[in-house]
C-alpha cells in the first residue's frame, strides 16, 4: 500500500507555544490529505481536509485559527497547533487517498 | 455524523480460534467500507475493504461481510494469532465524498 509518514512522532511542548506536524506522502502525490485527532481509547475524529493549493476544510467545532493547515505541495501537508494548551494533548494522525485511505504513523503531542 | 466511542468494546479469543468483529453503520448512502487495524501508539493500518455492490470479500486470513439490509459489517479473522491483538475500526464512505466516518472500534485480545 501507499506510504504516509509523519514528523515528529512525538513532541512535548510548553503551554502557549506552537507546534508544527508534517505529513508526507512518500511514493505518491496527494491532492487531498486528512488530519485526525484521537484521544485515548476513542475513535478517530476528523479535524479537517487539507487541499493542495487551497484552503483547508474544517469540521464543525474545529477552530481553524488554532489548527493551521498548509498543503503547499502534492506530497506535504502541515498542521500547526498554535498557542497549545494541555487540552490539545492528543494523538494526531494524517491520511491520504490512493484508491483507499492510508494513514501515517501518528504524532503524540503532550502540552505541559 | 462521526462516531466517537465513550468506551471501547472488547473481544477476547483463544489463540488459533476465529474472531468475528462487528460494526453497524448508520448511513444508507455509504457505499464503500474499510476495516483498519490500529496497534498501540501507531496509525491505523488498512486491512481490507468492500464496496456496496458486494456482500463478501476475502483476503489473507480475513473476510469482510456486508449486509446492506441491516447496515451491518463484520470482519472475520481466521486462526487468530498474538499479532492480531489490536483495536479494529470500521470506516464508511459515501460515494462522491472523500472523508471517512469511523466506528467506535473494538479491542481484540488474544489469550494464549
Amino acid at each position: 500500500g501507499a506510504v504516509v509518514s509523519q514528523h515528529p512522532s512525538r513532541v512535548i511542548c510548553k503551554s502557549g507555544t506552537s507546534v508544527k506536524i508534517e505529513c508526507r506522502s512518500l511514493d505518491f502525490q496527494a491532492t487531498t490529505m486528512f488530519w485526525y485527532r484521537q484521544f485515548p481509547k476513542q475513535s478517530l475524529m476528523l479535524m479537517a481536509t487539507s487541499n493542495e493549493g487551497s484552503k483547508a476544510t474544517y469540521e464543525q467545532g474545529v477552530e481553524k485559527d488554532k489548527f493551521l493547515i498548509n498543503h503547499a505541495s502534492l506530497t506535504l501537508s502541515t498542521l500547526t497547533v498554535t498557542s497549545a494548551h494541555p487540552e490539545d494533548s492528543s494523538f494526531y494522525i494524517c491520511s491520504a487517498n490512493v484508491e483507499t485511505q492510508y494513514f501515517g504513523p501518528g504524532t503524540r503531542l503532550l502540552v505541559l | 455524523g462521526e462516531s466517537v466511542g465513550l468506551h471501547l468494546p472488547t473481544l477476547s479469543v483463544q489463540e488459533g480460534d476465529n474472531s468475528i468483529i462487528n460494526c453497524a453503520y448508520s448511513n444508507s448512502a455509504s457505499d464503500y467500507f474499510i476495516w483498519y487495524k490500529q496497534e498501540s501508539g501507531k496509525g491505523p493500518q488498512f486491512i481490507i475493504d468492500i464496496r456496496s455492490n458486494m456482500d463478501k470479500r476475502q483476503g489473507q486470513r480475513v473476510t469482510v461481510l456486508l449486509n446492506k439490509t441491516v447496515k451491518h459489517l463484520s470482519l472475520q479473522i481466521a486462526a487468530t494469532q498474538p499479532g492480531d491483538s489490536a483495536v479494529y475500526f470500521c470506516a464508511e464512505n459515501r460515494s462522491g465524498a472523500q472523508k471517512l466516518v469511523f466506528g467506535q472500534g473494538t479491542r481484540l485480545t488474544i489469550n494464549p
